[in-house]
């Protein structure tokens, strides 16, 4: 089963606008960690937010916030105020408690595509 | 405040060839994770290395393989190209107990192979 479950291959959202984009994660850890990563076409990854499966509150960093819904084990990212930098492709990803080795290696989803409209 | 930087930034090699690619974690990470991103794809972890060791490995052959050294910089080495090798590799660096902190990645090295 895969891990990480991203349905949205390509959403578009005008600027200004709110946008969620979803994710679904598959696992039996208790302790585990979410991420959402956005790559602009340069193909950096950079970091956006982060919830831990132990954190009572969504996770928020400036416009973007993640609704974390547990017992559905969804890890939805909303994007406040659309702006046109905003497009890019958005990742998320999983971390779980690999006990024994201390890794803490990632699995992704397989990605949405973003695109804002002026 | 550098952050994980990566060398080279494309590469183009012919089936069969051997390949190095280089990582230098951000100032003040001492774990450096590799991931192979194919067209299209979300990153596929490669292996980990933490303390000069491989700490875990995802699902790649032998021929993947890999270093890091005491300033905790990091080299993935690649043997016998195949076509399916074409993708862009990214490492991400992580510190904090077990590297259990959060990963930062480099900007890829995109690696192409005719």
């Amino acid at each position: 089963a895969q891990k990480i479950t991203q349905t949205q291959p390509g959403m578009f959202v005008q600027e200004k606008e709110a946008v969620t984009l979803d994710c679904t994660y598959d696992t039996s850890d208790p302790s585990y960690g979410l991420f959402w990563y956005k790559q602009p076409s340069s193909g950096e990854m950079i970091f956006l937010i982060y919830q831990g499966s132990y954190d009572q509150q969504n996770a928020t960093e400036g416009r973007y916030s993640l609704n974390f819904q547990k017992a559905r084990k969804s890890a939805n990212l909303v994007i406040s105020a659309s702006q046109l930098g905003d497009s890019a492709m958005y990742f998320c990803a999983m971390r779980e408690a690999t006990r024994g080795t201390g890794a803490n290696n990632l699995f992704f989803g397989t990605g949405t595509r973003l695109t804002v409209i002026p | 405040d550098a952050g994980v930087t990566q060398s080279p930034t494309h590469l183009i090699k012919t089936r069969g060839q051997q390949v190095t690619l280089r990582c230098s974690p951000k100032s003040g990470h001492d774990t450096v994770s590799w991931y192979q991103q194919a067209l299209g794809q979300g990153p596929q972890f490669i292996f980990q290395y933490y303390e000069e060791e491989e700490r875990q490995r995802g699902n790649f052959p032998d021929r993947f393989s890999g270093h890091q050294f005491p300033n905790y910089s990091s080299e993935l080495n690649v043997n016998a190209l195949l076509l399916g090798d074409s993708a862009l590799y990214l490492c991400a660096s992580s510190s904090g107990t077990g590297g259990w902190g959060y990963q930062y990645f480099g900007p890829g090295t995109r690696l192409t192979v005719t």
